[in-house]
């Protein structure tokens, strides 16, 4: 089944750096991958959905990017903020024939003024 | 223009005892969708009704019932609660497969 790793350990960086968070899959080829954001207590909020045929999607200071051959996506935040600070999941099309999503555990980003 | 909305926020269970959560959606979208949220685990998907009148099982189905009872309805039965259900229970919407997911706020439940 397919598997989805994203780190677990947090990441930590400086106020107006880039972030750059990595979520990697393996036996599977996900038609289309999407990327959510979730603060503490609250459900997941949707950020951007990159489809196999798309190599890179822009949204404000978010840019990701879809590498169907390392099978990989990388998540970027420019200028990072503060009020960025929360757990960013990975999340891809299920392999279960209908298009569900099977999640990353999500990694924590925390942006320090 | 509510979105999703879960009912109840918080509830708390003997074991052995039922219970019905309720999800509902404004957005006429026409997939919904449970999943449980536990720590270190992720979101994983209970059950999902990809249009009125289908459900389907996901990942993690045993010991949970649905009904999708029109459209913008869709609630999850606990049937004879355990401890192992305790978690974080998610409903969401979708306007069709493939595309983005809308959550509600959750309901915390404790199976003691």
């Amino acid at each position: 089944s397919q598997k989805i790793e994203q780190n677990s350990e947090a990441l930590n960086i400086q106020e107006g750096k880039t972030a750059t968070l990595t979520c990697n899959y393996t036996n599977y080829s996900p038609a289309y991958l999407q990327w959510y954001r979730q603060d503490p207590g609250r459900g997941p909020v949707f950020l951007l959905l990159i489809r196999e045929n798309e190599k890179e999607k822009r949204k404000e200071r978010l840019k990701v990017t879809f590498d169907t051959t390392l099978k990989q996506s990388l998540f970027h935040i420019t200028a990072s903020q503060p009020a960025d600070s929360a757990t960013y999941l990975c999340a891809l099309e299920g392999d279960s024939g209908y298009s569900t999503l099977t999640f990353g555990k999500g990694t924590m980003l925390l942006v320090s003024p | 223009n509510a979105g999703v909305t879960q009912t109840p926020k918080f509830q708390v269970l003997k074991t052995g005892q039922s219970m019905t959560l309720q999800c509902a959606q404004d957005m006429n979208h026409n997939s919904m969708y449970w999943y449980r949220q536990d720590p270190g685990m992720g979101l994983r998907l209970i059950y999902y009704s990809a249009s009125e009148g289908t459900t389907d099982k996901g990942e993690v189905p045993n010991g949970y019932n649905v009904s999708r009872l029109n459209k913008r309805e869709f609630s999850l039965r606990l049937e004879s609660a355990a401890p192992s259900q305790t978690s974080v229970y998610f409903c969401a919407a979708e306007l069709a497969g493939g595309y983005e997911q809308y959550f509600g706020p959750g309901t915390r439940l404790t199976v003691t």
